[in-house]
């Protein structure tokens, strides 16, 4: 497609329960992002993959999230047992990522996740 | 570890002026830096993209200036208009990873 996609733009979901976001990069960029934006708050960085490698998931605040990307294309997040800290709009960014080059990013428009 | 700042955390100006919105980066080994543009409750707009071989970028009313060495870049934004109010934030791609400065954010009054 034209741009990045991530659905669903807005969640809202029970405490505890499970919860699974998507993106969908721009067609043959390689590389994908995942960031977090909580109210009032900067970019905090989760993990990014190169094809389907997560090379750095640093960024995962805990053991409840986890993330895979298929095919070099869609990626899930995945949140289990959410809490309410987890509550905040969830970025995905996309780049052609070359060997010495970096075209840019593109973010997705988010999705924002309530915890109630 | 990479740290972004952003001079001034926020700004307001009469509609017309001309601006200057500063960031600043404390490990000068960046492929490249970007300036975003986030208006409340949406995602992040690409503005401006600066190779790190490159001085500085320009598209319409804006000019992105980029000083690798002294881990300096600045946004100028001519005849700002109140449509351009929203939180511009400076990110440095370094290695795997893009660091993201707080933002400032604009205000342009009519």
């Amino acid at each position: 497609g034209a741009g990045v996609s991530q659905s669903p733009s807005n969640k809202v979901t029970e405490k505890g329960k499970d919860v699974e976001l998507r993106c969908d990069p721009i067609s043959g960029h390689t590389a994908l992002y995942w960031y977090r934006q909580s109210l009032g708050q900067g970019l905090e960085f989760l993990i990014y993959f190169q094809g389907n490698s997560a090379p750095d998931k640093s960024g995962l605040p805990s053991d409840r999230f986890s993330a895979e990307r298929t095919g070099g294309s869609v990626s899930t997040l995945t949140i289990q047992r959410t809490q309410q800290e987890d509550s905040a709009v969830y970025l995905c960014a996309s780049s052609a990522q070359g060997i010495v080059i970096n075209y840019g990013y593109t973010f997705g428009s988010g999705t924002r996740l309530t915890v109630v | 570890k990479q740290e972004v700042t952003q001079i001034p955390a926020a700004l307001s100006v009469p509609e017309g002026e001309n601006l200057v919105l500063n960031c600043s980066f404390t490990d000068s080994a960046i492929y490249n830096l970007q300036w975003f543009r986030q208006d409340p409750g949406k995602g992040l707009t690409s503005l401006l993209l600066i190779q790190s071989s490159q001085r500085e970028q320009t598209s319409g009313r804006l000019n992105a200036s980029l000083d690798k060495s002294s881990g300096r870049s600045t946004l100028y934004i001519a005849a700002s208009q109140p449509g351009d109010s929203a939180t511009y934030l400076c990110a440095v791609t370094s290695g795997s990873r893009l660091t993201f400065g707080e933002g400032t954010q604009l205000t342009v009054n009519p």
